[in-house]
């Protein structure tokens, strides 16, 4: 079974539109992460959490906002839509302490029209 | 910067054929780099395969095996013998002690023939 669950699975949006991703992990994790990957692209880092609060921040836009309701929970809304933002976001998330190798979700397949 | 740059593929390789794929990085303002091999199956999520955290340490996983080599800063894959099931997409990531952001390198995708 997943530990680490995002959905949806895919997702298609038209331009403007507003979509949140929902990620919640069951493995006891403190930490918790946004990655996207984008066609042709290397994963690139986008925010990451820690206790629910925000430690780091690499998205230039701020229609990304990460949302903490709950410890496992790190959801990510995205407003105002573009086509450049197709691309897949995964979830990840690690334990504390030093050394920690993240551990991915499936990924949501995010198609803006 | 911090970079990680790997074999671009796709690599094709036979069963039973040896594998390796090429990982260098870049890690100007981490200390102590910790480096990880993730691998994506057809169909499925991202999953780590080996980390290895200290420099001339070798880690393995599923006959796969790495050595973190900081005077090359390299820190390639191996595999001695590929089977079907190993086709997959590839990954090197450099991070930090602190489990901050990983940098990734492009993926190689690896199709094993029959």
């Amino acid at each position: 079974d997943p530990k680490i669950i995002q959905k949806p699975k895919y997702l298609v949006a038209v331009t403007g539109s507003e979509k949140i991703l929902i990620c919640e992990q069951y493995l006891g994790h403190n930490a918790m992460y946004w990655y996207r990957q984008s066609a042709k692209k290397p994963l690139e880092f986008m925010f990451s959490y820690s206790y629910q609060k925000l430690m780091d921040n690499q998205t230039a836009s701020s229609r990304f906002q990460p949302q903490s309701s709950k410890k496992n929970h790190l959801d990510l809304q995205i407003t105002a839509l573009k086509p450049d933002d197709s691309a897949t976001y995964f979830c990840a998330s690690s334990p504390r302490g030093n050394n920690q190798a993240p551990l991915f979700g499936e990924g949501t397949r995010l198609s803006v029209l | 910067g911090d970079s990680v740059t790997q074999t671009e593929g796709p690599v094709t390789v036979s069963e039973s054929e040896s594998l390796i794929i090429n990982c260098t990085y870049s890690a100007t303002s981490i200390a102590y780099p910790n480096l990880f091999w993730y691998v994506r199956y057809p169909g499925e999520g991202l999953q780590l395969l080996l980390k290895v955290i200290t420099a001339g340490q070798k880690g393995s996983s599923r006959g796969f095996e790495a050595t973190y080599n900081k005077e090359t800063t390299s820190f390639h894959l191996q595999k001695a013998s590929v089977q079907e099931s190993d086709s997959a997409v590839y990954y090197c990531a450099l991070g930090d002690q602190g489990g901050r952001a990983l940098i990734f390198g492009t993926g190689t995708t690896v199709s094993v023939s029959p």
